[in-house]
């Protein structure tokens, strides 16, 4: 069970693109296609923004957007807004009921 | 509207034991797995432990492996942590968190949260 592995920050100046990654093992991520993704904005609890890899929630902008190659998943927004400073997380299941978590990405807009 | 509320947080003694309580509504809680996540102040997500719709296959992380309990009551709608031999490093907001998909051990997104309760450990 050990973490995923995300960089601890990302930033980018307003319109421009931002990809954060979540690398895992053969194990998790490079076993399922059940990586999933959450937004933090601070003193609120988290919110799902991504699931199966590439699945948006009702109301998450299209400028997100997420993908899976190998044992690698990435986050990618297009087009960064004020509002898309937050954490950011990935996870993905780790065998039955198991789960775990990237380290997280704090994504600051310039 | 799914609604997930915490309670029995509070701040509790090194080897002591706590039991969490997490009310559900909005939702067919016997079709569902339920699980804890926790999240040290200023920190990131934990995964803690998980239990599937109806009660028969459970997981820990190993930080909490053999001192915390997942159950729940479908009846009563409630999912309960029974943690013991309570450690500084416990000390977190824990989040119980409503799996998306129905009847599902691996597919583990979790699309609700509660608001969270916090658990101090200290002396």
């Amino acid at each position: 069970q050990s973490a995923l592995t995300q960089p601890p920050s990302a930033s980018g100046s307003p319109g421009q693109p931002v990809i954060i990654s979540c690398t895992g093992t053969s194990s998790d991520v490079g076993a399922y296609n059940y990586v999933s993704w959450y937004q933090q904005h601070p003193g609120k609890a988290p919110k799902l923004i991504f699931y199966e890899v590439t699945k948006r929630p009702s109301g998450v902008p299209d400028r997100f957007s997420g993908s899976k190659s190998g044992n690698t998943a990435s986050l990618t927004v297009s087009g960064l807004q004020a509002e898309d400073e937050a954490d950011y997380y990935c996870s993905s299941s780790a065998g039955s009921n198991i789960v775990v978590f990237g380290g997280g990405t704090k994504v600051t807009v310039l | 509207e799914v609604q997930l509320e915490e309670s029995g947080g509070g701040l509790v003694q090194p080897g002591r034991s706590l039991r969490l309580s997490c009310a559900a509504s909005g939702f067919t809680f016997d079709e569902y797995a339920i699980h804890w996540v926790r999240q040290a102040p200023g920190k990131g997500l934990e995964w803690v432990s998980g239990i599937s719709w109806g009660s028969g296959s459970t997981a820990y992380a190993d930080s909490v492996k053999g001192r915390f309990t997942v159950s729940r009551d479908n009846a009563k709608n409630s999912l309960y942590l029974q943690m013991n031999s309570l450690r500084p490093e416990d000390t977190a907001f824990y989040y119980c968190v409503k799996v998306g998909a129905v009847a599902s051990k691996y597919n583990l997104y979790f699309q609700h949260w509660g608001q969270g309760t916090l658990v101090t450990v200290s002396s």
